[in-house]
C-alpha cells in the first residue's frame, strides 16, 4: 500500500534559524496537504499543493510539491517559537478506488529554542 | 456545528469491553474520516466515508474494529472486545470535498481511549 515517509523526525534549532522538512511518498501523488499539530493539540491544516512543480508560500513558510508528485517539502524561514509543534505531510491517492485516501508521514517535531 | 465534535474525549475500559467513539462532522461535510495516532506518531488512517457510503476501511486493524455513518452524518467507531493494545487516540475529520478530490480536512479534539 502506499507509504509516506517523513524526515526527520525531530529537528532542534535556535530561534531565528530555518527548518526544513521533507516529504516521501512511495506512489504518485494527487495532492499533498500539510497540517501542523500544537503539543496537546489536533492536527491543522496549513496548505495543499496539487500541480506538479508547485511551490506556495505562507509568509515565512514555503511549500513545493515535487515534478513527479511524489515528494514535498516544508521550509519556515527565521523560526520563532510559535513555531514549536509537529509538522505533518498527507498525501492523496493518484488514483484506484481508494481516491479520497490521505495518508499521513509520521511528522517532524520542531523545538525552537529562544 | 461550529466544528467536529468527539466523544467521549477520554474513555477508561478494561479489556473485553466494547467500546463506540462518536463523531459529529461539521454540517454539510461530504466526507469523513477515522484515524488512529499513537503519542509522537502521525495519524494512522483506519477508514473513511462519502457521506454515507464507506469506499475504503482498508485502515481498520481487525474485525473487531467497524465504523458506520448511516445518515450520511454522524459517525460512530466501534470496537469489541478491547484490547489493550487499540489504546490511542482517535481521531475523526470531516472534509467539504466529494469523492474524487479530497480538500483541507478538520480534526476534532479526538477520543483518548486506555484499555486496562
Amino acid at each position: 500500500g502506499q507509504q509516506v515517509m517523513q524526515i526527520p523526525q525531530y529537528q532542534h534549532v535556535q530561534e531565528g534559524e530555518d527548518f526544513t522538512t521533507y516529504c516521501n511518498s512511495s506512489t504518485t501523488l494527487s495532492n499533498i496537504q500539510w497540517y501542523k499539530q500544537r503539543p496537546g493539540g489536533h492536527p491543522v491544516f496549513l496548505i495543499q499543493l496539487v500541480k506538479s512543480g508547485e511551490v506556495k508560500k505562507q509568509k515565512r513558510l514555503t511549500f513545493q510539491f515535487g515534478e513527479a508528485k511524489k515528494n514535498s517539502s516544508l521550509h519556515i524561514t527565521a523560526t520563532q517559537t510559535t513555531d514549536v509543534g509537529t509538522y505533518f505531510c498527507a498525501g492523496a491517492n493518484a488514483g484506484g478506488t481508494s481516491y479520497g485516501k490521505l495518508t499521513f508521514g509520521q511528522g517532524t517535531i520542531l523545538t525552537v529554542h529562544p | 456545528g461550529a466544528g467536529v465534535s468527539q466523544s467521549p474525549r477520554y474513555k477508561v475500559t478494561k479489556r473485553g469491553q466494547d467500546v463506540t467513539l462518536r463523531c459529529d462532522p461539521i454540517s454539510s461535510h461530504a466526507t469523513l474520516y477515522w484515524y488512529q495516532q499513537a503519542l509522537g506518531q502521525g495519524p494512522e488512517f483506519l477508514t473513511y466515508f462519502n457521506y454515507e457510503a464507506q469506499p475504503d476501511k482498508s485502515g481498520l486493524p481487525s474485525d473487531r474494529f467497524s465504523a458506520e455513518r448511516p445518515e450520511g452524518s454522524i459517525s460512530t467507531l466501534t470496537i469489541q472486545r478491547t484490547e489493550q493494545r487499540d489504546s490511542a487516540m482517535y481521531r475523526c475529520a470531516s472534509s467539504l470535498s466529494l469523492a474524487g478530490s479530497t480538500g483541507e480536512l478538520f480534526f476534532g479534539e479526538g477520543s483518548r481511549l486506555t484499555v486496562l
